[in-house]
C-alpha cells in the first residue's frame, strides 16, 4: 500500500535560516506528490504539488523536487519568515487508490523573530 | 466566492450520545472526504464519497457513517461518541478527474465526555 514517512518534528529556526523537510514515500504507479500547509486553527490549504518525475512544484517561496529515484519529495525554503510557524504535510495519490490522499504525519515548524 | 464549511466549530457530547457533523461545499465538486487529526497519527481517512448516493470506507470508518443525498453537503455521524472519537475533524472536496487539490474546510473539534 501506500505510505509517506516525513521527518519528525517539531523544528525550530530563526527568521532568515534554510529550511528542509525531509519526506519519502512508498506507492504503487506513480504516484502525485503535494505539500499541504495548516496554519494554527486552521484547515489544511495545498502549498505545491507535483505530478511526474523531476517536476519541482514551488509556491511562496518554498520549492520540492519530485525524485522517482530515492522516492523523495523534500520541502526547501531559503529564508523562512515567522508567518511560515505552521504544520507541514506531504502526501501522495497514486492511480490505485481511486482519489484518495496518503498523508504523513505532519511536521510542525516554528520561526523565531 | 466557493467554500467549504463545517458546523459546529466545536461541539462537546457525551458517551453513547449520536452526533452529526456538517460539511457543505459550493464548488458542485464530485468527492467529498472526511479526515480526523490527532497527535501522532497525522489524518486519517474515515469515509469518502464520489457522488451522490455513492460512500466508502476509510481506514478509520468504524463507529461512523455518511450518506450523500446531494453534490454539496456530506454530514457525518457517530453513532453513539465514543472518548476515543474526540478529535479535530476535517472535511475535504475535490473536482471529479483533478483528484490532486483538495481543498478544506476549518475543521470541528469534537469533545467526547
Amino acid at each position: 500500500g501506500n505510505s509517506v514517512t516525513q521527518m519528525e518534528g517539531p523544528v525550530t529556526l530563526s527568521e532568515e535560516a534554510f529550511l528542509t523537510i525531509n519526506c519519502t514515500y512508498t506507492a504503487t504507479g506513480y504516484p502525485s506528490l503535494f505539500w499541504y500547509v495548516q496554519y494554527p486553527g486552521e484547515g489544511l490549504q495545498l502549498l505545491l504539488k507535483a505530478t511526474k518525475a523531476d517536476d519541482k512544484g514551488s509556491n511562496k517561496g518554498f520549492e520540492a523536487t519530485y525524485r522517482k529515484e530515492t522516492t523523495s519529495f523534500h520541502l526547501e525554503k531559503g529564508s523562512v519568515q515567522v508567518s511560515d510557524s505552521a504544520v507541514y504535510f506531504c502526501a501522495l495519490v497514486s492511480g490505485g487508490s481511486n482519489y484518495k490522499l496518503t498523508f504523513g504525519k505532519g511536521t510542525l515548524l516554528t520561526v523565531n523573530p | 466566492d466557493a467554500e467549504i464549511t463545517q458546523s459546529p466549530r466545536h461541539k462537546i457530547t457525551e458517551t453513547g450520545r449520536q452526533v452529526t457533523l456538517a460539511c457543505h461545499q459550493t464548488w458542485n465538486h464530485n468527492n467529498m472526504f472526511w479526515y480526523r487529526q490527532d497527535l501522532g497519527h497525522g489524518l486519517r481517512l474515515i469515509h469518502y464519497s464520489y457522488g451522490v448516493q455513492d460512500t466508502n470506507k476509510g481506514e478509520v470508518s468504524d463507529g461512523y457513517s455518511v450518506s450523500r443525498s446531494n453534490t454539496e453537503d456530506l454530514p457525518l455521524t457517530l453513532e453513539s461518541a465514543a472518548s476515543s472519537q474526540t478529535s479535530v475533524y476535517f472535511c475535504a472536496s475535490s473536482e471529479q478527474g483533478k483528484s490532486e487539490t483538495q481543498y478544506f474546510g476549518p475543521g470541528t473539534r469534537l469533545l467526547v465526555l
